[in-house]
């Protein structure tokens, strides 16, 4: 089966930049996409990279490799309210198919 | 609010019981879709319909049996489970097609005694 591994968790200072990493199995592979979840919350899309390159959203980038099957999720001027679970996700072999990454949580300290 | 509600927000059954999870989305949304996400594991894809039928079945126990009767409306209905089925069950819509934006509800937080 598909697989998108992630480092389990990451700390980073308020006001600060962090990257989040993610490497995928390919085979089919259609793109790779990051949400965001609170706890307690529902996951939120944040962004989507079907070609190779960088895609901006105001302070979050996410940036794609197929090459070396790997993307990353760029947060800058980290705020507290990112302090969050980010997963990565791709559909691969079938477009309806989502399978999730094992999840980074992201604690921002003062 | 994303537009995608879900009841009840938490559920409490015993083994033998029969009980619905209900979604519905105000998007205008033709794909919906149900994940289950257990405690320090990813999401898993349970069942993805596209305008209404049934595309993505993965490998989910007969014990929960999906039901999507138009667009806006899905349900899972539940009966006979096991304690390992207590978990945080989301749905989510999105566009067929635009399968990577997709649009989750709040889920209802399932525990099976």
């Amino acid at each position: 089966g598909q697989s998108l591994e992630q480092p389990s968790e990451v700390t980073a200072v308020e006001g600060a930049i962090v990257q989040i990493n993610c490497t995928y199995q390919t085979s089919g592979f259609y793109g790779l996409s990051w949400y965001q979840q609170h706890d307690g919350g529902a996951p939120t899309f944040l962004s989507y990279n079907a070609l190779d390159g960088l895609e901006e959203t105001g302070r979050f980038s996410s940036f794609l490799s197929r090459s070396d099957s790997y993307g990353y999720l760029l947060l800058q001027e980290l705020q507290m309210k990112d302090s969050a679970s980010y997963f990565c996700a791709s559909n691969t072999g079938t477009a309806s198919k989502l399978t999730f990454g094992t999840g980074t949580r992201l604690q921002v300290t003062l | 609010e994303t537009g995608v509600t879900q009841t009840p927000r938490h559920l409490v059954m015993g083994m033998t019981n029969k009980k619905s999870l209900k979604c519905e989305q105000h998007l205008g949304h033709n794909a919906m879709y149900w994940y289950k996400q257990s405690a320090k594991k990813p999401l898993e894809l349970m069942f993805v319909y596209s305008l209404e039928e049934r595309v993505e079945n993965n490998s989910v126990p007969s014990r929960f049996s999906p039901e999507c009767p138009n667009s806006s409306h899905l349900f899972l209905h539940l009966h006979t489970l096991q304690p390992e089925d207590s978990a945080l069950y989301l749905c989510a819509s999105s566009q067929s097609g635009a399968w990577n934006e997709q649009f989750f509800g709040p889920g209802t937080r399932l525990t099976v005694l």
